[in-house]
């Protein structure tokens, strides 16, 4: 079974700042993991993805998230917030099998600070 | 190509009444994947399709639930005698075969049950 755990319902950050985003999970098989951005009224957007491969991963807007396997971690991060970044973001995992079933932690609210 | 579709964006109804959700898939995507999502929360999943096989449902998705993806093109989720616990955005999302696609989502579909 997967799950996934995301540390931090809101965080807020100001303008320019780091962000950093938690997110950990389980699995019972070899994980692919993801990060949605969901913006209010608005279906979910996919940022990044691991699958195999480079465990540092890009994505769009700037973002990145390195998966550690020691730590099932998948933290997201962007070297510099804008404000256009405010939004919701949800860490998912799914299994390498077949069929991927997502399984999506509670979200984190992310505020930027001008 | 112009990503997944929903309709309608809202839908208000009495308690008791029956809806009717519908979502259009990306052409060229086989599997079809319905999400709920409560306010707060991450989306849950509820049911999934492999072009008109429906090969799993979500102990969420109860009797008065149903969805059906007629020749592996559109899909419809309706919900019968509609509850204010069905309250919810309602989420479609697509991907091509494999686990390593990450889902496209749709807009959704935000029901409100008075």
């Amino acid at each position: 079974a997967q799950s996934v755990t995301q540390l931090g319902s809101h965080v807020s950050v100001s303008e320019g700042a780091l962000v950093l985003l938690r997110c950990n999970y389980s699995s019972s098989v070899p994980p692919y993991l993801f990060w949605y951005v969901q913006y209010p009224n608005q279906g979910l957007q996919l940022l990044l993805k691991y699958t195999t491969g480079a465990t540092l991963v890009k994505g769009i807007n700037g973002f990145e998230a390195e998966f550690k396997k020691s730590e099932t971690s998948f933290h997201l991060t962007k070297p510099s917030a804008h404000m256009s970044d405010a939004a919701e973001y949800f860490c998912a995992v799914s299994g390498s099998g077949n069929f991927n079933k997502f399984y999506f932690g509670s979200g984190t609210k992310l505020n930027v600070k001008p | 190509d112009t990503g997944v579709s929903q309709d309608p964006r809202h839908k208000i109804t009495k308690r008791g009444q029956n809806v009717t959700f519908r979502c259009d898939p990306i052409s060229e995507h086989n599997r079809l994947y319905w999400y709920r999502q409560t306010l707060g929360q991450g989306p849950e999943f509820l049911t999934y399709f492999q072009n008109e096989a429906q090969l799993e449902k979500s102990r969420l998705l109860s009797d008065r639930f149903s969805a059906e993806r007629p020749k592996g093109s559109f899909s419809t989720l309706e919900i019968q005698r509609t509850e204010q616990g069905d309250s919810a955005m309602y989420l479609c999302a697509s991907s091509q075969t494999g686990g390593d696609y990450g889902y496209t989502f749709g807009s959704g579909t935000r029901l409100t049950v008075v």
